[in-house]
C-alpha cells in the first residue's frame, strides 16, 4: 500500500501570509498513462465532507479560488495558500489515487 | 446535480451488524466505480472499500477486509456497505465518494457508533 505522509500536523498563519503543506509518498503516483501525477488536495472544515481543491497534483478543481495552488511530481507534493484568509481555516488533506485511494493524516491550518 | 446520500448509520453493540446505504443521483451510477471512506471522530480520512460500475470487482481496507463487504444495485442507484462483527475501532463518520481519479462528489456522511 501506498503510505502518505503529511506536513506539519498543523500550522498557524497570519491572515495575507502564505501557508505551505507538505505530502510525501511513499512510492511514485505517476501515471504512465497521461504522465501526470495521482495526487489530490482536499479542505475539510467541521462538521463537512472533503472538498476537492486540486486534482493531478497541481489542477485546480472549478470554483477554487487561484490562491490555492499545487504542485510536485513523483513522490513530493506541495500545497500553497498564497494569501491565507479566514475562510481558509480548515484541515487540508492529499491522497493518491494512483492504487486504491489513500489519505495524508491532515494538517491543521488556523489563523495566527 | 449529483447527488449522494448516506443512510443507515446509528448505534451498535460490539460484534453487531450494520448495513450503510448510499443513495445516488444526478449521474450514470453503474459507470463509476464507488468508494466507501471513513472518518474516527477527531481523526483523518481512511478509505475503507471500492466496488467498481458493475460490482464485479471488489477491494478492501486490511482493516475491514472480511468484515465488511461492499456492492451495489444499479437499477436502484445505490451503494451498499455491509459491516459484521463491529468493534469499537468502527466508529467512524462514513462517507460515500463517486470515483473519478480524485473523489470529487461525497455524500455527508452517516455516524456509525459501537458500543455497549
Amino acid at each position: 500500500d501506498i503510505v502518505m505522509t503529511q506536513s506539519p500536523d498543523s500550522l498557524a498563519v497570519s491572515l495575507g501570509e502564505r501557508a505551505t503543506i507538505n505530502c510525501k509518498s511513499s512510492q511514485s503516483v505517476l501515471y504512465s498513462s497521461n504522465n501526470k501525477n495521482s495526487l489530490a488536495w482536499y479542505q475539510q472544515k467541521p462538521g463537512q465532507p472533503p472538498k476537492l481543491l486540486i486534482y493531478w497534483a497541481s489542477t485546480r478543481e472549478s470554483g477554487v479560488p487561484d490562491r490555492f495552488n499545487g504542485s510536485g511530481s513523483g513522490t513530493d507534493f506541495t500545497l500553497t495558500i498564497s494569501s491565507l484568509q479566514a475562510e481558509d481555516v480548515a484541515v487540508y488533506y492529499c491522497q493518491q489515487y494512483y492504487s486504491t485511494l489513500t489519505f495524508g493524516g491532515g494538517t491543521k491550518v488556523e489563523i495566527k | 446535480e449529483v447527488q449522494l446520500v448516506e443512510s443507515g448509520g446509528g448505534l451498535v453493540q460490539p460484534g453487531g451488524s450494520l448495513t450503510l446505504s448510499c443513495a445516488a443521483s444526478g449521474f450514470t451510477f453503474s459507470n463509476y466505480w464507488m468508494h466507501w471512506v471513513r472518518q474516527a471522530p477527531g481523526k483523518g480520512l481512511v478509505w475503507v472499500s471500492r466496488i467498481n460500475g458493475d460490482g464485479t470487482s471488489t477491494s478492501y481496507a486490511d482493516s475491514v477486509k472480511g468484515r465488511f463487504t461492499i456492492s451495489r444495485d444499479n437499477a436502484k442507484n445505490t451503494l451498499y456497505l455491509q459491516m459484521n462483527s463491529l468493534g469499537a475501532e468502527d466508529t467512524a463518520v462514513y462517507y460515500c465518494a463517486r470515483d473519478g481519479g480524485a473523489a470529487r462528489y461525497w455524500g455527508q456522511g452517516t455516524l456509525v457508533t459501537v458500543s455497549s
